[in-house]
């Protein structure tokens, strides 16, 4: 059984570009939350997707986006890079309800 | 506002020493607690949680947690420490308003041989 998978693993952009990131779920889990680790600190919730539609948000502005797909993947999309995007960004799937997140290893992004 | 606490930047223990790693927790009803253990770029892998009932929690790979709701704690501790229990460990809360998990900022666990 395939844990949670993202892709890429890394990737460079530089300012004012956009990116996509992309995670699949666990089998079995039908909710995908991303979240944004920096260098030296805890992961920071970005948002949470459940039935294709974004059902809680953190404290990220709009330029943060996402979507998740009838087979429950996600992306992540970030419109307008700045060098302060740079991080690791993780993916966390699990099922509904008050169920513990697996994460996928992530996606090192660095904006140049 | 939901938060945690990770009081100690790193541990250090030798071992076959029991260890500890501290998480005070700060939530508004009954709390959902986590452990996550994250070795060098590598996502993060969970370890326990604490939902409601004991308050030893044993979870993965012979760690456990305490949760102390007097206290407001939930310190993790393994009786003997392996070198490869080496990484860092994050505390973990999950927010209220729905399923999303409010970190700490992490404690790096050293275990020497």
């Amino acid at each position: 059984d395939a844990g949670v998978t993202q892709s890429p693993t890394h990737l460079i952009k530089t300012r004012g570009q956009q990116v996509t990131l992309r995670c699949s779920p666990k089998s079995g889990h039908d909710t995908v939350s991303w979240y944004q680790q920096a260098l030296g600190q805890g992961p920071q919730f970005i948002f949470q997707y459940y039935e294709e539609e974004e059902r809680q948000r953190g404290n990220f502005p709009d330029r943060f986006s996402g979507h998740q797909f009838p087979n429950y993947s996600s992306e992540l999309n970030v419109n307008a890079l700045l060098l302060g995007d740079s991080a690791l960004y993780l993916c966390a799937s699990s099922r509904r309800g008050p169920h513990e997140q697996f994460f996928g290893p992530g996606t090192r992004l660095t904006v140049l | 506002a939901q938060s945690v606490a990770q009081p100690e930047d790193q541990v250090n223990v030798a071992e076959g020493n029991p260890l500890t790693v501290k998480c005070t927790y700060s939530v508004s009803g009954n709390p959902y607690l986590f452990w996550y253990v994250q070795y060098p770029n590598r996502g993060l892998q969970f370890l326990l949680k604490y939902i409601t009932g004991d308050n030893l929690v044993k979870g993965s790979y012979g760690f456990e947690a305490e949760f102390n709701k007097s206290q407001t704690s939930f310190h993790l501790k393994k009786p003997s420490a392996l070198v490869s229990d080496s990484a860092l460990y994050f505390c973990a809360v999950r927010d209220q308003a729905g399923t999303a998990l409010i970190f700490g900022k992490g404690t790096t666990l050293s275990v020497s041989s």
